[in-house]
């Protein structure tokens, strides 16, 4: 059984440019959470998402940042016109439901804004 | 808005020595806690948690961690470091009628020979 996959692993981007973060889950988990990490801090939750709803977003940037979970497909976070300060980890998590009390992690896409 | 907080961003310890990591979170309320460990440029692993039941839980690799609510702690202990415990360690928490975790800070754990 597969883990949580994340691609791409490493992500360059120029300063106003889109970044597309890719998270499939661990088969049978309809459950995606996305958390990002800065740079000498700890993880921080951005949204936690369903297949084809939004549950939570409450940790997510008002601009610019946006989050989605088809039903075919892996859960993209999409960053629209990237600044430096968006540089960071961004880890995807899965669960198969919510009574389930782990998540479990994916290996991150490391994002660089140049 | 719940908070964790570890104590000591970079812990240093001889091979062999105890670890002590310590955890301490802000809900009223007794909230699903959670160890994790994160290898350079890796995901997160999960080391240990604790739900209900009994409030000292094993976990992977020798680590431990023990539930006090009254002091609102969550610490975690292995009684001999090793090298391969070099890593950065994560305590999270979870309310039981959410989903999202928090997590603090992180420590650092520095094993040396």
């Amino acid at each position: 059984n597969a883990g949580v996959m994340q691609n791409p692993r490493h992500l360059v981007r120029r300063r106003g440019q889109e970044a597309r973060l890719r998270c499939s889950p661990m088969k049978g988990h309809s459950h995606v959470y996305w958390y990002r990490q800065l740079p000498e801090e700890g993880l921080k939750f951005m949204v936690y998402l369903q297949k084809e709803n939004i549950i939570d977003e409450s940790g997510m940037p008002k601009e610019r940042f946006s989050a989605e979970f088809p039903k075919e497909g892996p859960s993209i976070l999409r960053i629209q016109q990237v600044v430096r300060g968006d540089s960071a980890a961004y880890f995807c998590a899965s669960s198969p439901t919510t009574d389930f009390n782990e998540q479990f992690f994916g290996p991150g896409t490391r994002l660089t804004v140049l | 808005a719940q908070s964790v907080t570890q104590l000591g961003s970079h812990v240093s310890v001889s091979e062999g020595a105890l670890v002590l990591l310590r955890c301490n979170y802000s809900s009223s309320v007794p909230p699903y806690l959670f160890w994790y460990v994160q290898y350079p440029n890796q995901g997160l692993q999960l080391l240990l948690k604790y739900t209900t039941g009994a409030t000292l839980v094993k976990g992977i690799n020798g680590f431990e961690a023990e539930f006090k609510k009254s002091e609102t702690s969550f610490h975690l202990t292995k009684p001999s470091a090793h090298m391969s415990d070099a890593a950065e360690y994560f305590c999270a928490v979870r309310e039981t009628a959410g989903n999202k975790l928090t997590f603090g800070g992180g420590t650092r754990v520095l094993v040396k020979p």
